[in-house]
């Protein structure tokens, strides 16, 4: 079965620092899907970046990229330049690529504050 | 516009009574999911369906039961037998590609 977690229950920067949300993952699959989402306290779920199992390039998306690290099995976020509207609680996912069903797993999640 | 909708936002729950938390999807998504949040915590899968008529237990489906009779709607009962049922509860769609949808969630309160 498929594992997602998150060591980091918390973390804190400071405004317009950088900081790195660990995920760790455990799955037997080679195609799979891994998101970071952004949960704030309005409790809706917000996609800031994914990441295809089979692309070896870490994607960016504007402040936000990852580190993949397939065979580690390691997927962690960075967020340069952190601005006040970052604090959330961030959720690491993995779902697979195989078909349009099967679960998606999260991790445990790590509630992110940023400093001014 | 296609979405994920899921109500009441809020519900309140006497103690032994049975309540169902609606959700509609739109988006012609075969997969549904339903999801427990605690505070603080992490989201655990309670139940999820990937065709009609067909759900599987996730990880905490006890107390709970589903239904998937539309390919549109999942609606999620919390039953007597959920001791604790107090918790945020988030409704999830996938269909092809790879993005999913959620829904805006219901707060259950047991009073």
């Amino acid at each position: 079965a498929q594992t997602v977690t998150q060591s980091q229950p918390e973390m804190s920067v400071q405004e317009a620092e950088t900081v790195t949300l660990s995920c760790t993952y455990d799955t037997s699959e080679s195609d799979y899907y891994l998101f970071w989402y952004k949960q704030p306290p309005s409790r809706q779920m917000i996609l800031v970046i994914r990441q295809e199992a089979y692309k070896q390039q870490n994607a960016t998306e504007n402040r936000f990229s990852v580190n993949f690290q397939k065979a580690a099995k390691s997927f962690s976020l960075k967020i340069s330049d952190s601005q006040l509207g970052d604090a959330a609680m961030y959720f690491c996912a993995y779902r697979t690529a195989s078909s349009n069903t099967g679960k998606l797993i999260f991790g445990q999640g790590t509630t992110l504050q940023v400093k001014p | 516009d296609g979405g994920i909708t899921q109500s009441p936002k809020y519900l309140f729950r006497k103690e032994g009574q049975n309540v169902t938390l609606s959700c509609e999807q739109n988006l012609n998504h075969d997969a549904m999911y339903w999801y427990r949040q605690d505070p603080g915590q992490g989201l655990r899968l309670i139940y999820y369906s990937q065709i009609v008529n067909d759900f599987q237990k996730g990880d905490i489906a006890e107390g709970y039961s589903v239904s998937r009779e539309k390919k549109e709607s999942f609606p999620l009962t919390v039953t007597s037998a959920q001791k604790n049922p107090t918790a945020f509860y988030l409704c999830a769609s996938w269909g092809l590609g790879r993005l999913g949808a959620f829904g805006s969630g219901t707060r259950l309160t047991v009073v």
